[in-house]
């Protein structure tokens, strides 16, 4: 089947440590995004990318770091700089931008410990 | 202001009734609507999908587009409380990125 797997779905930070979030497709899109979800904030855009080797910053990129080496993987590494990063985050991706709407994984909860 | 607006809530009716969720928005080069359900501590799942314009109905969902006044409705006839979950509207100009609402929590009491 196709679709977006994210890993892990629970993830555990200490203070100062970068963890990384893993989101691949098989759907063959060419778009990818990160979202993060807290509490009555509704989805805010960390990163984006369009296609291979090339991404692009969100509205709250400060403290996350991103990678499109292929087509089908796009991780989120979410740095000690992030301040707050306790949230629930969603990789999405789409077939031609917007147009269609996105797909999106199953999301994973980072939690700092 | 936000580009889109959308009501928290959280809502909460009674098993059969009917439901309607709104956004306004702004910006008035948006022209793809759409409504995605979002159970908790999943990822949101494409409900309902409009383009410019009118009504679009699939079962028990009817989405209306208004772009004169800027203002989307998700209406959800006979509601069942398997569909108490987070609706969140998200429209776009087009090739550019999604802008989502804030997400409406929705409760159907048996």
């Amino acid at each position: 089947d196709g679709g977006i797997t994210q890993s892990p779905k629970y993830l555990f930070r200490k203070e100062g440590q970068n963890v990384t979030l893993s989101c691949e497709q098989n759907l063959n899109h060419d778009a990818m995004y990160w979202y993060r979800q807290d509490p009555g904030q509704g989805l805010r855009l960390i990163y984006y990318s369009q296609i291979v080797n090339d991404f692009q910053k969100g509205d709250i990129a400060e403290g996350y770091s991103v990678s499109r080496e292929k087509k089908e993987s796009f991780p989120l590494t979410v740095t000690s700089a992030q301040k707050n990063p306790t949230a629930f985050y969603l990789c999405a991706s789409s077939i031609n931008g917007a147009n269609y709407g996105y797909t999106f994984g199953s999301g994973t909860r980072l939690t700092v410990v | 202001q936000k580009e889109v607006e959308q009501d928290p809530g959280p809502l909460s009716v009674p098993e059969g009734a009917i439901v309607s969720l709104n956004c306004t928005y702004s910006n008035s080069a948006f022209q793809y609507f759409m409504w995605y359900r979002q159970y908790s501590r999943k990822g949101p799942e494409l409900l309902m999908y409009t383009y410019s314009s009118g009504n679009k109905e699939d079962g028990r969902f009817t989405a209306q587009v208004d772009k004169s006044s800027k203002y989307i409705s998700l209406f959800i006839r006979d509601s069942q409380p398997s569909d108490s979950a987070t609706y969140l509207c998200a429209m776009s100009e087009g090739a550019q990125k999604l802008v989502f609402g804030q997400g409406t929590r929705l409760t159907i009491n048996p």
